[in-house]
């Protein structure tokens, strides 16, 4: 079993959407983390990082984490076609440095 | 601030050679991670650098090395290269690794034939 599993889709929307994407993890050693957008071709861009539970909003993006359910999620408001790309979920344990990272969400989203 | 720099960019090699690949971090950062991608793996660890020691490794064979200078750049080494090391290679610096945000380089894409 993955220790991080994401849902590779592909999810296709139309511009305009709220979109969601989550992640779950089975280690509970896992303390921060981080959503990741990647272009095709690309390196992964970081956009998000939280290490608490709860909700860290930043413009059309928001995180939320519940540590007691090993849940994690990006939503994003309004989506734009140049929002198209594989998002990646990523998380270190306690003062770890690893990044061990899902799989991935290719999203499309269409004018 | 100038970002992770990633050299070269791509790469053709036959199976055996060995490659050498280089990663500038963020000025001021200390910690190089690097990360093959591939499409049925995804991405994975790789090791990670701190002041010019290897402070974590991943589960890859020993053709897989590594090295940090003082300066904090890295390189990463791939001896008797094989079909399946076709890959993104991706560096990643933090200020000292620790639970820190880290960010991606470019990546270089190796094509071994």
């Amino acid at each position: 079993q993955k220790e991080v599993e994401q849902d590779p889709g592909p999810l296709s929307v139309p511009e305009g959407a709220i979109v969601s994407l989550n992640c779950t993890y089975s280690n509970s050693a896992f303390q921060y983390f981080m959503w990741y957008r990647q272009y095709s071709r690309k390196g992964p861009e970081l956009l998000m990082y939280t290490y608490s539970s709860g909700n860290k909003e930043d413009g059309r993006f928001t995180a939320q984490v519940d540590k007691s359910s090993k849940y994690i999620s990006l939503f994003i408001r309004d989506s734009q076609p140049s929002d198209s790309a594989t998002y990646l979920c990523a998380m270190i344990r306690t003062s770890g440095s690893r990044l061990t990272f899902g799989e991935g969400t290719q999203l499309t989203v269409n004018p | 601030k100038a970002g992770v720099t990633q050299t070269p960019r791509y790469l053709i090699k036959t199976r055996g050679q060995q490659v050498t690949l280089s990663c500038s971090p963020i000025s001021g950062h200390r910690s190089v991670s690097w990360y093959q991608q591939t499409p049925g793996q995804g991405l994975q660890f790789l090791f990670e650098y701190f002041s010019e020691t290897q402070r974590n490794k991943g589960n890859f064979p020993g053709r897989f090395s590594g090295r940090q200078f003082s300066n904090s750049r890295s390189e990463m080494n791939v001896s008797t290269l094989e079909l399946g090391d076709s890959a993104l290679y991706l560096c990643a610096s933090s200020l000292a690794g620790t639970g820190e945000t880290q960010y991606f380089g470019p990546g270089t894409r190796l094509l071994v034939l």
